[in-house]
């Protein structure tokens, strides 16, 4: 099951920085907080992910919080091209040579306006 | 999304038809992952294999539905005996040592 909790829907402005919350409450010491999202048709696609240092690249920032029970993924000047469900998803890290399967949740569809 | 090739993009089979589809990982890659999306549903994960071995089964349905990802050549994933509730997007997904998760542009199966 997603041991994560976002927004079932969010809207920004074209041009404007998208902020999406997710609560993860329950995130053990060895799991990374990852961020994907789909847009309509396409597969999903990898964002960013931390452990607990902010992170940043060329798409998003990443901003978790101390006690790491919520994070927020940041779209500085989002475009209309930014509208899709962003997935907020909680992994363990590599262990034992197998990697971790990624459970999805039902995510949160930002639309970017005009 | 650079990398994961699946094929075919579009496939279409009638009931109780063999479905095959392909999935090469990006280049280094040797896990890969397969997930299944229902119409207007969320992804969900069907199973994850390395090479010549298959990891975690778990949300693969019990019958019909088989994977591999052999020593040479690409994952596929088969589905016997198509069904109207078979049509689906079906995403394949890779990772490295890097552990990150890579997914393809998706197969859609369209069972008539």
């Amino acid at each position: 099951d997603a041991k994560t909790t976002q927004p079932t829907s969010m809207d920004c402005a074209e041009g404007r920085a998208a902020n999406l919350p997710c609560n993860h409450s329950t995130i053990s010491g060895n799991e990374y907080v990852y961020w994907y999202r789909q847009i309509h048709s396409q597969g999903p696609q990898y964002i960013i992910h931390g452990l607990k240092n902010n992170e940043t690249n060329e798409m998003a920032s990443l901003i978790i919080t101390e006690d790491r029970k919520s994070s927020t993924l940041i779209l500085p000047h989002a475009t209309l091209r930014d509208t899709a469900v962003y997935y907020c998803i909680v992994r363990v890290a590599n262990s034992g040579g197998s990697n971790y399967k990624l459970t999805f949740g039902k995510g949160t569809l930002l639309t970017v306006n005009p | 999304n650079a990398g994961v090739m699946q094929n075919p993009r579009h496939l279409v089979r009638r009931r109780g038809q063999e479905a095959r589809l392909r999935c090469s990982p990006m280049k280094g890659h040797s896990h890969v992952y397969w997930y299944r999306q229902l119409p207007e549903e969320g992804l969900k994960f069907m199973v994850y294999l390395q090479k010549e071995n298959i990891i975690d089964e778990s949300g693969m349905p019990k019958e019909r539905f088989s994977a591999e990802f052999p020593k040479e050549g690409p994952s596929i994933l088969r589905i016997q005996q198509v069904v109207r509730g078979d049509s689906a997007a079906y995403f394949c997904a890779s990772s490295g040592q890097q552990n990150t998760i890579y997914f393809g542009e998706g197969s859609w199966l369209t069972v008539v």
